[in-house]
């Protein structure tokens, strides 16, 4: 069964600072690897989308990085700001055309100004 | 600006009450979610529709259905409200799986009180 971890559960930091958020998964049979960022009472909102045959996306000031055989990911964040501070979702998409994804519990990430 | 559309925003319910939770799709995706997520115990997957009538249990599906008789719209049905589902509500749409561009796209989540 896919299990998906997040470490650390929190994380604080003073504005400006890089940052890596990570990210493992127990099977690496996977279609792809999906980061979301979710702001308190909201829904989640789709950050980076990392197909099973890629080894990193980039978006901004975000890169995140995939590697399936030792079922890893991460997500850097550079040059922090405090409206980053959001919790943020890894989430894994296993094989098969229904496309079920395994989320991992999250880390909650405050940028202080 | 393509969207996944929740009807609610916040709903309060009294115990015993048949509620709907209803979810649009603009994006002509095959595949739709219905997701609660509760403190500590992250995303759990409560029903999923891969077409037209079809519909899967996930992980939590008891105390729920579904239905799905439009590609673009897939509701949750609770058929008799209790206090241990008030939770956020969330509801996600994804191409199939050969499509290129197959990541998931999120609603914006029902905040759902059972008094």
């Amino acid at each position: 069964k896919q299990e998906v971890t997040q470490i650390p559960a929190a994380l604080s930091v003073p504005e400006g600072e890089n940052l890596v958020l990570n990210c493992s998964f127990t099977d690496s049979a996977i279609y792809n690897l999906q980061w979301f960022r979710q702001d308190p009472g909201k829904g989640l909102t789709s950050l980076l989308l990392i197909q099973s045959s890629q080894r990193e996306q980039t978006s901004g000031r975000l890169n995140a990085s995939l590697d399936k055989s030792s079922g890893r990911s991460t997500l850097y964040i550079a040059a922090s700001q405090p409206g980053d501070s959001a919790t943020y979702l890894c989430a894994v998409r296993v094989r098969g055309n229904t496309g079920k994804l395994i989320f991992g519990q999250g880390t909650t990430l405050q940028v202080k100004p | 600006d393509v969207k996944v559309t929740q009807s609610s925003r916040y709903l309060v319910k009294r115990t015993g009450e048949k509620v709907f939770l209803e979810c649009v799709q603009d994006m002509d995706h095959e595949n739709m979610f219905w997701y609660r997520q509760d403190p500590g115990l992250g995303l759990r997957l409560i029903y999923f529709s891969y077409d037209v009538k079809m519909k899967e249990k996930g992980d939590i599906p008891e105390g729920y259905s579904v239905s799905r008789e439009k590609k673009e719209r897939f509701s949750l049905i609770l058929e008799s409200a209790s206090t241990n589902q008030t939770s956020m509500y969330l509801c996600a749409s994804s191409p199939g799986g050969g499509a290129p561009s197959n990541g998931y796209t999120f609603g914006s989540g029902t905040r759902l009180t059972v008094v």
